[in-house]
């Protein structure tokens, strides 16, 4: 039961132009919402959070919105840079140590 | 402090045989996870340690497999028997649990990738 959903494997973008990854999920109970950046051959690694208490949260070039209603959280980077290139993990938790994870999102950031 | 280690790094094996992966969390956290990843899926959560007791078992753990973390330091994964659906990367993290920020943010190591012929 995927709970956590990228519908996006890819998304292409020029350098400098916005990326907008998105993630829907089906369970009301998730109260954290978080998402990871990996590259081959390594782990994937904390980008940023949002709890479900709030509708945005910003670190630097990295938004993340958060829509309850819809179910639904979207990252921004702005503006996008060649070392953005990675898959992108969107990750949500209904308790204090467990997250789901969607499939990811390949991200190029085109020169 | 280096961070999550993981060893080996790639293991390739026989079917029937048995694999063991090691991790080496970060010093300070406190709990512990495996996770397992296929092709073009993200993580999906295994098991679970506090300190050394395993708190919680994926039902995709089978009886295959067993994993343990004996002085609340190093995990072990153990995977008998091993069968073709075994092939994955396995993940461990580990973190200290809750934030300032109220999440629990999970450090990964580079994974062990299993091969089974």
């Amino acid at each position: 039961d995927q709970q956590v959903k990228q519908n996006s494997p890819s998304l292409s973008v020029q350098e400098g132009r916005i990326s907008i990854l998105n993630c829907d999920y089906t369970n009301s109970m998730f109260d954290y919402f978080l998402w990871y950046k990996k590259y081959p051959a390594e782990g994937p690694t904390f980008l940023i959070s949002i709890s479900s208490i709030k509708d945005k949260n910003e670190d630097g070039r990295f938004t993340v919105f958060l829509n309850k209603s819809a179910k639904h959280l979207s990252l921004h980077i702005v503006p996008s840079q060649p070392g953005d290139s990675a898959v992108y993990f969107c990750a949500a938790s209904a308790n204090d140590y467990k997250l789901s994870f969607g499939a990811g999102t390949t991200v190029t950031v085109r020169a | 402090d280096t961070g999550v280690s993981q060893d080996p790094r790639h293991k390739i094996t026989k079917r029937g045989q048995n694999v063991t992966f090691r991790c080496d969390p970060i010093s300070e956290h406190n709990r512990l996870y495996w996770y397992r990843q296929t092709l073009g899926q993200g993580p999906e959560f295994l098991t679970y340690f506090q300190n050394e007791a395993q708190l919680e078992k994926s039902r995709l753990l089978s009886d295959r497999f067993s994993a343990e973390r004996p002085k609340g330091s190093f995990s072990t994964l153990e995977i008998q028997r091993t069968e073709q659906g075994d092939s994955a990367m396995y993940l461990c993290a580990s973190s200290r649990g809750l934030t300032l920020s109220g999440a629990n943010v999970l450090t990964f190591g580079a994974g062990s990738r299993l091969t089974v012929l």
